[in-house]
């Protein structure tokens, strides 16, 4: 199992460029999630999916968007980046049920400029 | 939003060292998990804690649900290099829909 994957790895946008990062599970989980991290903020949650088709805002949700067309991928997009948005991106999942752990992805660095 | 706080937010160590950390909250989690991320990756789940006053170890590491179920603690013994990066505490509510509330980590690094 490759587990979780995101891609790209790395990205410079310019202000207003927009963008759609993969994120890909080989688990069969029923749950993803989108974070983002900044210095000294910790894992900020963005938007989450409990199934296929469905999606449902984070604590940072403004300025993105995302789509679960698949049980498998959960793209997260950014129609008109900023500045504000340079982050490290990290996508996780979980199985659902009574499991609660999050596996992470490996992360994608984003800078806006 | 809610919180957690987690302390110390940085520590050094020394090889051979002992070494605790702690998250804390005002309100009642149903699971803590505690998770180490060094640079340049995702976090890495190190600890799931299911039950207040559980105490379960993963090698040198032990971590327990405190049995207010507002608190987590872990602990590492004789601490290596390797053990040097960022360590996150995360807990779940009941009925949250899977959605982690994390501490702001705790770094450890290497005393000069």
């Amino acid at each position: 199992n490759a587990g979780v994957t995101q891609t790209p790895k790395f990205r410079v946008l310019k202000t207003g460029q927009s963008m759609t990062l993969l994120c890909a599970q080989d688990m069969n989980h029923e749950y993803m999630y989108w974070y983002r991290q900044d210095p000294g903020m910790g894992l900020r949650l963005i938007h989450y999916s409990v199934g296929e088709g469905t999606t449902a805002k984070g604590e940072v949700p403004d300025g993105y968007n995302v789509s679960r067309l698949k049980k498998q991928n959960f793209l997260l997009g950014l129609e008109s980046a900023a500045p504000s948005q340079t982050s490290v991106y990290f996508c996780a999942s979980v199985l659902g049920g009574k499991h609660n752990e999050q596996f992470f992805g490996p992360g994608t660095r984003l800078t806006v400029l | 939003g809610q919180q957690l706080n987690q302390s110390p937010q940085s520590m050094f160590i020394q090889e051979g060292e002992d070494v605790s950390m702690n998250c804390t909250s005002s309100s009642i989690f149903n699971t803590w998990l505690w998770y180490k991320q060094d640079p340049g990756e995702g976090p890495v789940l190190l600890i799931a804690l299911y039950k207040a006053g559980e105490l379960t170890s993963n090698g040198r590491l032990t971590a327990q649900f405190g049995i207010t179920r507002k608190d987590s603690f872990l602990n590492i013994s004789a601490s290596i290099p390797s053990d040097v990066g960022i360590y996150f505490c995360a807990g779940l509510r009941g009925g949250s829909q899977g959605n982690l509330i994390f501490g702001k980590g705790t770094k450890l690094s290497v005393k000069p």
